[in-house]
């Protein structure tokens, strides 16, 4: 079945040390998107990639970052995760970047900040 | 920013009633969609609406939305101990593909 893959589901990294969370699809779409989503909160958008054009939020801290090496493929880099940042982090694709268009997501990856 | 609000924050129900829940938001939209999110899982997408649209249908799913007052709700009607998840409604911003996730509303169905 076609989908989004998520690696890992939970991780756990110290204060400071630089964390990579993954996410494949395939569902060949052209569109990934990074969330974070707080407890109880609504997801928040990251940024996200159009094709190979990457698209930050202006409120997204310099601290996170991505690549997208392939259509299939996109990574979250964390440089140095704080307290604040334990969350789950959920992608999503679309595809083709039309209005309207549902997102499809991963299951997440959990992250824990020590 | 957060474009949605969802009232109530928490709906508690028995298996067999119907469960309804709204969503309210700022700026004018083009379409709003639903989605729910089982207990640490991803989302997944319920049903879209279109700003033209006043009610649509989806199974035991029904979403009316009123663009005059800038809210939608979503019903459920004859719930299931499978129904217990969160339910965010999002909207798209400035017109373009992204989405803006309200705040969602926690639904537990009684067995």
């Amino acid at each position: 079945d076609a989908m989004v893959i998520q690696n890992p589901r939970y991780q756990v990294t110290q204060f400071g040390k630089p964390v990579t969370l993954s996410c494949s699809q395939t569902l060949n779409h052209n569109v990934m998107y990074w969330y974070q989503q707080k407890s109880s909160q609504a997801p928040k958008l990251l940024f996200h990639y159009y094709d190979k054009d990457f698209n930050n939020e202006a409120d997204t801290p310099d601290n996170f970052q991505s690549r997208r090496p392939n259509t299939s493929f996109c990574f979250l880099d964390i440089r140095s995760p704080g307290l604040g940042d334990a969350a789950m982090y959920l992608c999503a694709t679309s595809r083709q970047g039309f209005n309207p268009e549902t997102q499809y997501f991963g299951p997440g990856t959990r992250l824990l900040v020590l | 920013s957060q474009q949605g609000e969802e009232d109530p924050q928490a709906l508690s129900i028995q298996e067999g009633e119907n469960a309804t829940m709204n969503c309210s938001y700022k700026t004018s939209i083009n379409n709003l969609q639903w989605y729910r999110q089982n207990s640490g899982r991803g989302l997944v997408h319920l049903i879209l609406i279109r700003s033209n649209e006043r009610e649509k249908h989806s199974g035991r799913l029904r979403v009316t939305l009123d663009t005059s007052k800038k809210s939608s709700s979503l019903l459920i009607t004859a719930s299931r101990a499978a129904d217990t998840a969160s339910y965010f409604c999002a909207t798209d911003v400035d017109s373009s593909y992204k989405l803006i996730f309200g705040s969602g509303t926690r639904l537990l169905v009684r067995p």
